[in-house]
């Protein structure tokens, strides 16, 4: 079966601590990832996305084959990091399918 | 651009109403996706539909139903509401159906079931 899994119900960091947002999935073919965000009041909105290798806003996340993981990582946590993130996937090349998110992992991050 | 918009941004329906949601995906995205988060969880799948033809269906009940327009906004149907229905109905609009490109979500319409 499909699944996003997001262990981490709560993260708490200070303030230029490293972060790792953790991302396991299962997936029989060849899936996408991605990481979305949702600040306070505002919209979900995609955050990154593994087929384009980019750094946003400081985050990066690398897709791991062998472990099935997509872990999102920043080296030093700004207090403007706090919000929701959901990890998600969706099948690759394939239309009309689902993108399947997991449960979500707020990060707060305190000075 | 303004975005993905839905309406109405809340309601409240008692149980056994129906009631219509509404998505205006971005301009010029085809295809229009319909999801629903309850609180606490992430979002899940109802809908797809490209083209004004349904693409893809989550795992919802046939009291769920949805149809795309030919300016390619969409509307979701629930009948019957339980209370379970309570949730933020989200719609995600994108270019093509395949999803690789990554959504664009509205803000949500918050449903209320009492």
């Amino acid at each position: 079966a499909q699944r996003v899994t997001q262990p981490e119900k709560l993260l708490s960091v200070f303030k230029g601590a490293p972060v790792e947002l953790k991302c396991n999935y299962s997936y029989s073919g060849s899936p996408e990832l991605f990481w979305y965000v949702q600040y306070s009041r505002q919209r979900l909105q995609l955050l990154l996305r593994h087929i384009s290798r980019e750094s946003i806003k400081g985050f990066t996340a690398d897709l791991n084959k062998g472990e099935t993981s997509f872990h999102l990582k920043k080296p030093f946590a700004q207090e403007e990091d706090s919000a929701m993130y959901y990890c998600a996937l969706t099948p690759s090349g394939q239309a009309g399918t689902a993108l399947i998110f997991g449960k979500g992992t707020t990060l707060s991050v305190s000075s | 651009d303004a975005g993905v918009t839905q309406s109405p941004t809340h309601l409240i329906k008692t149980r056994g109403q129906h009631v219509t949601l509404r998505c205006s995906p971005i301009s010029g995205h085809k295809s229009v996706s319909w999801y629903q988060q309850v609180l606490g969880q992430g979002p899940q799948f109802i809908f797809q539909y490209y083209e004004k033809e349904e693409r893809g269906r989550g795992n919802f009940p046939d009291r769920f139903s949805a149809r795309q327009f030919p300016n390619y906004s969409s509307e979701l149907n629930v009948n019957a509401l339980l209370l379970g229905d309570s949730a933020l109905y989200l719609c995600a609009s994108s270019l093509t159906p395949v999803g690789g490109y990554g959504y664009t979500f509205g803000s949500g319409t918050r449903l209320t079931v009492v």
